[in-house]
């Protein structure tokens, strides 16, 4: 059992270039989102979904696009990369909304020079 | 959302109780209270979490008040490797509230 996996671990962007952070559940979990942490801050939320087809935006959502085609996946993209977007990414996931426990992944450091 | 406030940072001796407080006066009669750390330079990870009543695992209790509107996280024995960020965060169970916010939590600092 993986549990929730995100690829890649690190990457590093110039600013304008986009690309696309995976998240990968196992779990069947029908709730997954995407926090972003910068240094020495808390989690903030950019977008969310609570099943396959529905996606919402959380605190912070500029520059950042979700889409959920399958139960197990939730691919945050970055169409435009831009040095304020340099922080942690993580992706979270949970079986039933509020009664159960959010699940993290690992995180994928992302530098945008 | 009800928003929760915590201490920004706190300290403990190693092996003593540690009480982490965390208050919620707005907190509605649907919110379950969550509680989650994060270990330097790793995701955060579930710790407990309950309604009412308290609750005991093997990583720590939650204590909730009577009201609701306040509760602590209390770890028996802290080790080292308590040392953490810990966040308290409300989630409500009604459809239509999706959202789970996470503050700033509370730095613990154990010393040896």
């Amino acid at each position: 059992n993986a549990g929730v996996t995100q690829t890649p671990k690190f990457q590093v962007l110039k600013t304008g270039q986009s690309m696309t952070l995976q998240c990968a559940q196992d779990m069947n979990h029908e709730y997954m989102s995407w926090y972003r942490q910068d240094p020495g801050m808390g989690l903030r939320l950019i977008h969310y979904s609570v099943g396959a087809g529905i996606t919402d935006q959380g605190e912070v959502p500029n520059g950042y696009n979700v889409s959920r085609s399958t139960t197990e996946d939730f691919p945050l993209r970055l169409l435009s990369a831009a040095p304020s977007q340099t922080s942690v990414y993580f992706c979270a996931s949970t079986l039933r909304q509020g009664r159960s426990p959010l699940h993290f992944g690992n995180g994928t450091r992302l530098t945008v020079t | 959302d009800a928003k929760t406030t915590q201490p920004n940072s706190m300290e403990s001796n190693e092996e003593e109780p540690v009480h982490l407080p965390c208050n919620h006066s707005t907190i509605s009669g649907t919110d379950y209270i969550h509680w989650y750390r994060q270990l330097p330079s790793q995701g955060p990870e579930y710790v407990i979490h309950g309604l009412t009543s308290n609750v005991n695992n093997r990583m720590a209790s939650l204590a909730i008040a009577e009201d609701r509107k306040s509760s602590t996280l209390i770890l028996h024995r802290a080790t080292l490797r308590d040392a953490a960020v810990y966040y308290c965060i409300l989630r409500d169970v009604r459809s239509g509230t999706y959202k789970y916010i996470f503050g700033t939590g509370t730095r613990l600092k154990v010393l040896a």
